[in-house]
């Protein structure tokens, strides 16, 4: 059974760039279909979706995000990051890794998130 | 951009049904899935692709999709039922949340 697991620092200073990586376990992370995500979630508040990439390093952000994200994958390590740059208080939150599934049915296309890892609190605190 | 409508809490007595719903712009165009959280946890995915539950997920929950308004029905409702539950479809190449409904069982 697939599990993920994020890790990096717990705080991070304003202004520079906050840096999770997600390990995928359990299974290959290049094989089959999938996507990987980031979501975030600040205390007592909802979920963001910051972006996703796909094995083959294609990705798709946030667009409130973007110009602050990168995603990237490295399959030798079963591992995918996330960065994110020029960081303030506003992203202090729990960060999420995740297991996407997509697919298109004629014109309709589907995006879920299957398998989450517990999450790791990311404070942004000088 | 896209947004998805959720009511910010629900309420039901034990056994009853509850229907939590989630509006957007022609969201019947597009494909809805349904998270749970717990306080505390990570999020469970409980309904994709509309009304299909991943193996594991009890059979009283239940979703469809039409029009604008998108709803996940937990029928004969649990205490261990009551968490928060999120809404999400994708429009534009990204992943959009609803804000959440606190689903308290009573």
């Amino acid at each position: 059974q697939v599990q993920l697991q994020e890790s990096g620092p717990g705080l991070v200073k304003p202004s520079q760039t906050l840096s999770l990586t997600c390990t995928v376990s359990g299974g290959s992370i290049s094989s089959g279909s999938y996507y990987w995500s980031w979501i975030r979630q600040p205390a007592g508040k909802g979920l963001e979706w910051i972006g996703r990439i796909y094995t083959s390093g294609s990705t798709n952000y946030n667009p409130s995000l973007k110009s602050r994200v990168t995603i990237s994958v490295d399959t030798s390590k079963s591992h995918f990051s996330l960065n994110l740059s020029s960081a303030t208080a506003a992203d202090t939150a729990v960060y999420y890794c995740a297991r996407g599934i997509a697919a298109a049915i004629g014109s309709y296309y589907y995006y879920y998130m299957d398998v989450w890892g517990i999450g790791t609190t990311v404070t942004v605190s000088s | 951009s896209y947004e998805l409508t959720q009511p910010p809490s629900v309420s039901v007595s034990p056994g009853q049904t509850a229907s939590i719903t989630c509006s957007g712009d022609k969201l019947g165009d597009k494909y809805v899935c349904w998270y749970q959280q717990k306080p505390g946890q990570s999020p469970v995915l409980v309904i994709y692709q509309d009304n299909k539950r991943p193996s594991g997920i009890p059979e009283r929950f239940s979703g469809s999709n039409s029009g604008n308004t998108a709803t996940l029905t937990i029928s004969g409702t649990q205490a261990m039922d009551e968490a928060d539950y999120y809404c999400q479809a994708w429009d534009s190449s990204t992943a959009m949340f609803g804000g959440g409904t606190k689903l308290t069982v009573l």
